[in-house]
């Protein structure tokens, strides 16, 4: 069964770019979440999509926008990047079920974000 | 803001020895209590869940949990060198799909 698929890996930006992250979910998760993750402030929570609807969302501002497919593929978005947006974004997928909390995340390998 | 904090170590113990990591959480209604291990330059990875008082041992791990203390404990036997990485605890924010991770344990297993 083929993991959680991110692209790109890396990427490099300047301040005032905007930057487009894709995420593949593996196959029959219907739910994507997005975290930040740097070595201030380790994993955060930027949001969560669920049947292309965003269901929760972090203390993010909204310069960070996300969306998903009917095929349950997701891409955040994060315009007007500063220097402080320079990150490793990690795409996670679960088996989530209607109302149910199955509460494992499966991660992708991250997109490595530098902001210079 | 809902809190989840760990003692950044890093952690070093023997090989062979017992490793203890310790998280505490400030959300009272939480009711599902994770713990990732990440090794350098990779994604996290899951490697127990709790949602009960009491122990959940899985092979050399075991994951403790204390409500009323807002406490979450992972004890791995038998520490191996391979075990080095930092273990990261997360915590569900109830009601939510939302997670709140703490900023991790770096656990190091001398051989």
């Amino acid at each position: 069964k083929a993991g959680v698929t991110q692209t790109p890996r890396y990427l490099i930006k300047t301040r005032g770019q905007q930057v487009t992250l894709s995420c593949s979910p593996i196959s029959g998760h219907r739910s994507v979440s997005w975290y930040q993750q740097t070595p201030g402030q380790g994993l955060q929570f930027l949001f969560e999509y669920f049947s292309e609807t965003q269901r929760n969302k972090g203390n993010f501002p909204g310069r960070f926008s996300g969306r998903q497919f009917s095929n349950s593929r997701s891409e955040m978005n994060v315009s007007t990047l500063e220097l402080g947006d320079s990150a490793l974004y990690l795409c996670a997928s679960s088996p989530r079920q209607g109302g149910a909390n199955t509460g494992e995340l499966f991660f992708g390998e991250g997109s490595r974000l530098t902001v210079l | 803001q809902k809190e989840v904090e760990q003692n950044s170590g890093p952690l070093s113990v023997p090989e062979g020895a017992i490793a203890s990591l310790n998280c505490t959480y400030s959300d009272r209604g939480s009711q599902s209590f994770f713990w990732y291990r990440q090794y350098s330059g990779k994604s996290p990875e899951l490697i127990m869940s709790i949602y009960s008082n009491g122990d959940k041992e899985d092979g050399r791990f075991t994951a403790q949990l204390n409500k009323a203390s807002q406490y979450v404990s992972l004890l791995i036997r038998d520490s191996q060198p391979s075990d080095s990485a930092t273990y990261l605890c997360a915590v569900n924010v109830s009601g939510t799909y939302k997670y709140i991770f703490g900023t991790g344990t770096r656990l190091k297993v001398l051989a």
